[in-house]
């Protein structure tokens, strides 16, 4: 089964600077997604980025972009020039793209984030 | 709006009733899938449908939980003879599988307080 671990509940960072959170996951099937998805307080959760585990360039959306290193199992998010509104709780989510394998989203525990004016 | 909806977003209810919860997906999305989300936890899968057919289930969804999606568009997740344990707030994600691609994308959820 694939698991997926962040291991910083909380983090925070000052308004304009750059954060990264981290991400490992566990698998060992050769064909997946990774994603991480946004979850602001009391609002719904949103894709923030995805990244093919067969793409070797590193995704990028604007002022968010990842470091996906697949040997290590390693897919860490990093936010630059960060906002008040980037302030969530932000999560790390596998998908197993191999025939017949399990197509649902296996997430981690989360980071929250807070951003400080 | 035009994302995915569920209703009702609220729902307390007392221990050994029956809940049903609704979802709407994006228009045309093929995919449907259901989450449960507890405090201070991420999403575990519940159970997903292609169309009208029900794919998989997790091993976490008991005897009392059924899920339908009859046409292939909106679908329900009931629970019948509420616990205590089950208080958790209840997320429906739809996707358009099409040539082995997707994203889910998220509805606000249902937050379900059993008493």
């Amino acid at each position: 089964a694939q698991t997926v671990t962040q291991s910083q509940p909380e983090m925070s960072v000052q308004e304009a600077e750059t954060v990264t959170l981290s991400c490992t996951y566990d698998t060992s099937e050769n064909n997946y997604y990774l994603f991480w998805y946004k979850q602001p307080p009391s609002r719904q959760m949103i894709l923030v980025i995805r990244q093919e585990a067969y793409k070797q360039q590193n995704a990028t959306e604007n002022r968010f972009s990842v470091n996906f290193q697949k040997a290590a199992k390693s897919f860490s998010l990093k936010i630059s020039d960060s906002q008040l509104g980037d302030t969530a709780m932000y999560f790390c989510a596998f998908m197993d793209r191999t025939q017949g394998g399990s197509e649902k989203l296996v997430f981690g525990k989360g980071t929250k984030l807070t951003v400080n004016p | 709006d035009t994302g995915v909806s569920q209703n009702p977003r609220h729902k307390i209810t007392k221990r050994g009733q029956n809940v049903t919860f609704r979802c709407d997906p994006i228009s045309e999305h093929n995919r449907l899938y259901w989450y449960r989300q507890t405090l201070g936890q991420g999403p575990e899968f519940l159970t997903y449908f292609q169309n009208e057919a029900q794919l998989e289930k997790s091993r976490l969804l008991s005897d009392r939980f059924s899920a339908e999606r009859p046409k292939g568009s909106f679908s329900t997740l009931e629970i019948q003879r509420t616990e205590q344990g089950d208080s958790a707030m209840y997320l429906c994600a739809s996707s358009l599988f099409y040539r082995g691609q997707e994203t889910q994308y998220f509805g606000p959820g249902t937050r379900l307080l059993v008493l």
